[in-house]
């Protein structure tokens, strides 16, 4: 069964950095195109990130540009997500999510998320 | 970016109702429309993709339709297990999310 698994998450003080983690198993890691979206406290949902299944290709919307940075590790079957300035409004549940393949982005599998508290 | 608009936030049902959720994106987006349950505590859970493509192991109450810039998610029979939230999303372009829909029991 795909299962990812999110850690990382916590209490971090506006322009503050951290590091999120996403342990993948149950599918082929290196073949598949990964995200992240958030789901804000009034439960909006707003994709984050997106990486190619090699790595080579990372895509980002404007309110996180230059905040944010994707990466992953097919080797130990991991994707991350750096985050640094953080801001209030970045507060949210982040999941790591599986795109399923080809030209659609969309996602099929979810983990359970990880929560980021930005407060001072 | 392409502006996602569920038009109820939420509406009481009844079990066995038929249930129709619509989305409405600013602009074209080719049927590139994908459904999602979400239920309290819970990530959320893909159930339709290219506006009408029922995911493995999704009841075949659910279907999806529509083109253009309106589409829709309809549930026949509503069940218990159906009580959740529902958003859309499109991915035709710069990847976003209906509001949600929540469906609450009368």
């Amino acid at each position: 069964d795909v299962k990812l698994v999110e850690s990382g998450g916590g209490l971090v003080k506006p322009g503050g950095s951290l590091k999120l983690s996403c342990a993948a198993s149950g599918f082929t890691f290196s073949s598949y195109t990964m995200s992240w979206v958030r789901q804000t406290p009034e439960k909006r949902l707003e994709w984050v990130a997106t990486i190619s299944s090699g790595g080579s290709y990372t895509y980002y919307p404007d309110s996180v540009k230059g905040r944010f940075t994707i990466s992953r590790d097919n080797a130990k079957n991991t994707l991350y997500l750096q985050m640094s300035s953080l801001k209030s409004e970045d507060t949210a549940m982040y999941y790591c999510t599986r795109d399923p393949g080809g030209n659609s982005h969309y996602f099929d599998y979810w983990g359970q998320g990880t929560t980021l508290t930005v407060s001072s | 970016d392409i502006q996602m608009t569920q038009s109820s936030s939420s509406f009481s049902v009844s079990l066995g109702d038929r249930v129709t959720i619509t989305c409405k994106a600013s602009e074209d987006i080719y049927n590139r429309l994908a459904w999602y349950q979400q239920k309290p505590g819970n990530a959320p859970r893909l159930l339709i993709s290219g506006a009408t493509s029922l995911e493995t192991g999704v009841p075949s109450r659910f279907s999806g339709s529509g083109s253009g810039k309106d589409y829709t998610l309809s549930i026949t029979s509503l069940q218990t297990e159906d009580v959740a939230t529902y958003y859309c999303q499109q991915y035709w372009s710069t990847l976003t999310f209906g509001a949600g829909t929540k469906l609450e029991l009368k």
